[in-house]
């Protein structure tokens, strides 16, 4: 298996612009996460999705934040408008949740870098 | 406020030598902790998890406790090696509403000199 697949690995952007980071889980997942990771918070779990559905989005920082996840197989973060805080690695993870356990594992793509002008 | 407090908040060693990495929680209530080792570029990568029930859990050179008591855990490293430099981090799981929230230490960065 490829692992979780993000892209870009690295995004430079300038203030003001749109952002869209792309996640594919590994196949048979149901359960996907996107984190953001700074030096200053470390990893902070920002939405998480359940079958495709968002299940906690209390992590998102600010409407400029917005998730979807279509299908099963992708899914996407945008940031609109960006802000040089947002600065960070964003990482998306995925996992097979069965019924109720909670000691599912994460399997975690490699990030991609996002810097914010 | 669910919390979890890591420490020391970096460690250098010499390879080949031991180490203990420390985790304190205030998450209550508690469904599991795990560590993760996260090497520079990558994404983390699950080393142990541990529930409420059980105290200890190894990895190969890796050995995980836990005090649910005290609330407290910590990770061993054995005869370290060149590789083991990395971040490491812990993640405690609690239930909220039908779900089950983890909650990051800040991680401990090591690094292994030869």
């Amino acid at each position: 298996d490829a692992g979780v697949i993000q892209s870009p690995r690295h995004e430079v952007t300038e203030m003001g612009q749109e952002v869209t980071l792309r996640c594919k889980p590994i196949s048979g997942h149901n359960s996907l996460f996107w984190y953001r990771q700074t030096m200053m918070r470390g990893l902070e779990l920002l939405i998480y999705f359940n079958n495709n559905v968002p299940i906690d989005d209390s992590g998102m920082p600010e409407d400029r934040f917005s998730a979807k996840m279509p299908n099963a197989s992708f899914s996407t973060l945008k940031i609109q408008p960006s802000e040089p805080r947002d600065s960070a690695v964003y990482f998306c993870a995925s996992s097979l949740a069965q019924g109720g356990q909670s000691t599912d594992t994460q399997y975690f793509g490699p990030g991609t870098r996002l810097t914010v002008l | 406020k669910n919390q979890v407090e890591q420490s020391p908040q970096s460690l250098i060693i010499l390879e080949g030598k031991n180490c203990t990495l420390q985790c304190n929680y205030t998450v209550s209530p508690f469904s599991n902790l795990r560590w993760y080792k996260q090497d520079t570029g990558r994404g983390p990568v699950s080393l142990t998890i541990m529930t409420f029930s059980e105290n200890t859990k190894s990895n190969g050179r890796y050995t995980a406790t836990l005090d649910a008591d005290t609330k407290q855990s910590s990770l061993h490293i054995t005869a370290s090696q060149l590789s083991d430099s990395a971040s490491y981090i812990c993640v405690v799981r609690f239930p909220s509403g039908g779900s089950y929230i983890p909650t990051f230490g800040r991680g401990t960065s090591l690094i292994v000199h030869p």
